[in-house]
């Protein structure tokens, strides 16, 4: 079974570009999680959805960052404008609302802005 | 705010012996634990979960929960040098069982 696949799975931009990051969730998981990683701040929650709908953004740092799901098996989460301080490995996880709750983990975006 | 504590290591232990990686938690409506290990340059990957106290076993690995004490641990039996990674630990709440609260990991490296 194919695991969350995340694209790109490297992204170098400029300050001031617009970076979009994309997640395909595990399919018949209805919660997605983005997550971003970095040595000074550890693991982030940044927003969740559960059933498409958002639940929580209460992580997201800033207006600059925004996440969509339009439909069970595809979400962005968008940086506009990049910043150097940006720079991080964004994970996109999925799982189920009932049951284990256990979340799966995609192989990430590394994103690097100069 | 839920802290997640861990013990930043690095741990270190020789091949054969066993891995005690520990994580204790601050809010007591904490309802589900789960362990994961992150090798360098990779993404987190579900070893184990456990939802009640006691042991629960999985080859190697052993998880351990004690909510009175607000702890969980991980045992690793006859660690190998593939075991080497930093280990995170996760909590949620009873009124959110989706959102995980991850501690910031523990780096264990098994010497050959």
């Amino acid at each position: 079974d194919a695991g969350v696949i995340q694209s790109p799975r490297h992204e170098v931009t400029e300050m001031g570009q617009e970076v979009t990051l994309r997640c395909k969730p595990i399919s018949g998981h209805n919660s997605l999680f983005w997550y971003r990683q970095t040595m000074m701040r550890g693991l982030e929650l940044l927003i969740y959805f559960n059933n498409n709908v958002p639940i929580d953004d209460s992580g997201m740092p800033e207006d600059r960052f925004s996440a969509k799901m339009p439909n069970a098996s595809f979400s962005t989460l968008k940086i506009q404008p990049s910043e150097p301080r940006d720079s991080a490995v964004y994970f996109c996880a999925s799982g189920l609302t009932q049951g284990s709750y256990e979340q799966y983990f995609g192989p990430g975006t590394r994103l690097t802005v100069t | 705010q839920k802290e997640v504590e861990q013990n930043s290591g690095p741990l270190s232990v020789p091949e054969g012996a066993i891995a005690s990686l520990n994580c204790t938690y601050s809010d007591r409506g904490s309802q589900s634990f789960f362990w994961y290990r992150q090798y360098s340059g990779k993404s987190p990957e579900l070893i184990m979960s456990i939802y009640s106290n006691g042991d629960k076993e999985d080859g190697r690995f052993t998880a351990q929960l004690n909510k009175a004490s607000q702890y969980v641990s991980l045992l690793i039996r006859d660690s190998q040098p593939s075991d080497s990674a930093t280990y995170l630990c996760a909590v949620t709440v009873i009124y959110n069982f989706n959102k995980f609260y991850f501690g910031s990991g523990t780096k264990l490296n098994v010497k050959p």
